[in-house]
């Protein structure tokens, strides 16, 4: 099983509340994902990173936001949470730095947090 | 456009029988496809990984083909549990991407009856 977590696993919060979702590895992994997933759809790249100081933003608009201060850690934060982002979301992480053989790198996710905007 | 369609939408089939699941892409350039394994309020787990040489690939159970020709891939499990109650969700990876891109299917929901 992979060494990455998510903290919450749940959360149900009020509109106007900020949040921070939490991803963190053990496996040194210099890339790391967010990915948004909601219920019989496919997930959808939010935010990437490449490593340290290193932050890019997915295919579907967000309006989070990420940091990478740490290589095991990659925060995601709401500053004003809405219901429209009631989701689930799910933080991975990948070997290799980048370069063209990353595509042969397996992704390994954690466990998802699911959040409840009311 | 780069898309992974995945069918049927959902299946139920009872302890003990097989079953097949579908995949088609237009993930172009192709690098390999991954079949993952997602339990209900859980992240994707990785069942089998195939690049375009391979044409199958089975780990216990579950087992892959891969047609890069028309762009098909299937799995197979054989002798389904209980526990095999899940979403299989086909993934393409795209070989020009330094960022080993994804393209995800919506899954096929599987449900295993007693």
């Amino acid at each position: 099983e992979a060494d990455i977590y998510q903290t919450p696993r749940y959360l149900v919060i009020g509109t106007g509340k900020k949040i921070t979702l939490e991803c963190s590895q053990t496996m040194g992994h210099d890339k790391m994902y967010w990915y948004q997933q909601d219920p019989g759809m496919e997930l959808h790249l939010i935010h990437y990173s490449y490593g340290v100081n290193s932050t890019e933003k997915g295919d579907l608009s967000s309006e989070s936001t990420v940091s990478r201060i740490r290589t095991e850690h990659f925060p995601l934060t709401l500053e004003s949470a809405r219901p429209s982002h009631t989701s689930q979301y799910l933080c991975a992480s990948s070997e290799g730095t980048s370069g063209s053989f990353s595509h042969l790198y397996e992704q390994y996710f954690g466990p998802g947090t699911r959040l409840t905007v009311t | 456009k780069n898309q992974v369609e995945q069918s049927p939408q959902s299946l139920i089939i009872l302890e003990g029988k097989n079953c097949t699941l579908q995949c088609n892409y237009t993930v172009s350039p192709f690098s390999n496809l991954r079949w993952y394994k997602q339990d209900t309020g859980r992240g994707p787990v990785s069942l089998t990984i195939m690049t375009f040489s391979e044409n199958t690939k089975s780990n216990g159970r579950y087992t892959a083909t891969l047609d890069a020709d028309t762009k098909q891939s299937s799995l197979h499990i054989t002798a389904s549990q209980l526990s095999d109650s899940a979403s299989y969700i086909c993934v393409v990876s795209d070989r020009g991407s330094t960022l080993g891109r994804l393209y995800f299917g919506r899954g096929t929901q599987l449900t295993v009856w007693p």
